[in-house]
């Protein structure tokens, strides 16, 4: 099964900015991959962020954004805030086969 | 409100079983792929078994394959894993998920699996 990296911590200051990476060891990731970001702060459940590589939903704040980066999914944080302290996951789907997770990022606020 | 719930965790001996259930409200439960999620304590999250809107199609991670079964039924807004053969490694929060893209996607809160003797 295919493995999907992350950078295991990542640390941003208050009101910085920071990009999180998702690769794949098949290679380039692409939208056929359908990329997903998920939140999950201490002692939470996940919550999606974005949806299909780039999408939002409503409750996604605006200070998140994504896309496709170098061959690999990103998602970028602009204007850090305290409750943006989490772990970030992204998940990948390989056609016929399934979705793998990425390892998470610890994203630290400070 | 879109709510998930699960049911059904609890302790259970190696190659035991048990069914994990989710129920779904507040949302067209035919509408979504669902999924099961497990987080072992103090590891990432794994994704385990997804089944598409009208059932036809599941896939499975190998390392349970054989072992759980995946089911649901759209008319009671339910969604069921049947895990068999249990190991110790199959101990963890399992989280129902349902992915909608523009129709939304939702988590429940969790049940827990312990696996042990």
């Amino acid at each position: 099964q295919a493995v999907v990296t992350q950078e295991p911590s990542l640390t941003v200051s208050p009101g910085g900015t920071v990009t999180l990476t998702c690769g794949s060891s098949t290679g380039a990731v692409t939208n056929g991959h359908n990329p997903y970001w998920f939140q999950q702060r201490s002692g939470q459940a996940p919550r999606t962020l974005i949806y299909q590589t780039s999408n939002k939903h409503s409750w996604t704040p605006a200070r998140f954004s994504a896309s496709l980066l170098g061959g690999k999914a990103a998602l970028t944080l602009s204007g850090a805030q305290p409750e943006d302290e989490a772990e970030y996951y992204c998940l990948l789907a390989y056609s016929g086969v399934g979705e793998v997770f990425g390892g998470g990022t610890k994203l630290t606020v400070l | 409100e879109v709510q998930l719930v699960e049911s059904g965790g609890g302790l259970v001996q190696p190659g035991g079983s048990l069914r994990l259930s989710c129920a779904g409200s507040g949302l067209t439960f035919s509408w979504y792929w669902m999924y099961w999620v497990r987080q072992a304590p103090g590891k990432g999250l794994e994704w385990v078994a997804n089944i598409n809107q009208d059932g036809s199609a599941k896939h499975y991670v190998d390392s349970v394959w054989g072992r759980f079964t995946l089911s649901r039924d759209n008319a009671k807004n339910s969604l069921f894993l049947q895990m068999n053969s249990l190991r110790a490694e199959d101990s963890a929060m399992y989280y129902c998920a349902a992915k909608g893209a523009a129709a939304g996607d939702f988590w429940g809160q969790g049940t827990l699996v312990t696996v042990s003797s």
